[in-house]
């Protein structure tokens, strides 16, 4: 069973298009979910740190919100550099890092 | 800024062993947990290792447990990661990843490991 389960798997949007992307726990989260963007032959980059916090340098359209089970990322008006694989994160225990399956971001 | 470079990535046969280094720069080391993350071809991210400051407390995915061994070496700012009898379902990029208490700030670019005979 899939601890942190993201919806959708894909997402066909246009620049300029505002993006929500779902995390959904299989229990109760301590408000550290994380957020991540990977785009093709790269390494993942933090966006978003204990469910709301942008890291260092992420543009201000990338917002995070939610608590307890559920989460979502909003892009509030997709740039065409936005258009990645996003993943959710979470600390479950203390001995692992979880992450969601990814959201694919695609240009529709 | 900071840096964190792979190497050791390469072409193994099954049950063979291999070990990935992570050159960390721009940071002081010693002060931060490290993790290595690894993705399959066209998969999702898997977190396999995590490894404290000061090494007193290191944890395992299941999926690598007694396989396995991360290290540090403080002294010289870099990670470790030890792996004996791999199996084919180990090929995959293997990223070395700052850790704070929750997240994962910092990733290095990456380095491929293969397992095929």
């Amino acid at each position: 069973e899939d601890v942190l389960t993201q919806s959708p798997a894909t997402l066909s949007l246009s620049p300029g298009d505002r993006a929500t992307l779902s995390c959904r726990a299989n229990q109760g989260l301590a408000n550290y979910l994380a957020w991540y963007q990977q785009k093709r032959g790269q390494a993942p980059r933090l966006l978003i740190y204990e469910a709301s916090h942008r890291a260092a340098g992420v543009p201000a359209r990338f917002s995070g919100s939610g608590s307890g089970r559920d989460f979502t990322l909003t892009i509030s008006s997709l740039e065409p550099e936005d258009f990645a694989v996003y993943y959710c994160q979470e600390r479950i225990t203390w001995r692992e890092f979880t992450f969601g399956q990814g959201t694919r971001l695609e240009i529709k | 800024e900071v840096l964190l470079v792979e190497s050791g990535g390469n072409l193994v046969p099954p049950g063979g062993s291999l070990r990935l280094s992570c050159a960390a720069s721009g940071f002081q080391f010693s002060l931060y947990s490290m993790n290595w993350v690894r993705q399959a071809p066209g998969k999702g991210l898997e977190w396999i290792s995590y490894i404290s400051s000061g090494s007193t407390s290191i944890y395992y995915a299941d999926s690598v447990e007694g396989r396995f061994t991360i290290s540090r070496d403080s002294g010289n700012n870099s990670l470790f990661l030890q792996m004996t009898n791999l199996r084919v379902e180990d090929t995959a990029v293997y990223f070395c990843v700052r850790g704070t208490a929750a997240h994962l700030d910092y990733w290095g670019q990456g380095a491929l490991v293969t397992v095929s005979s």
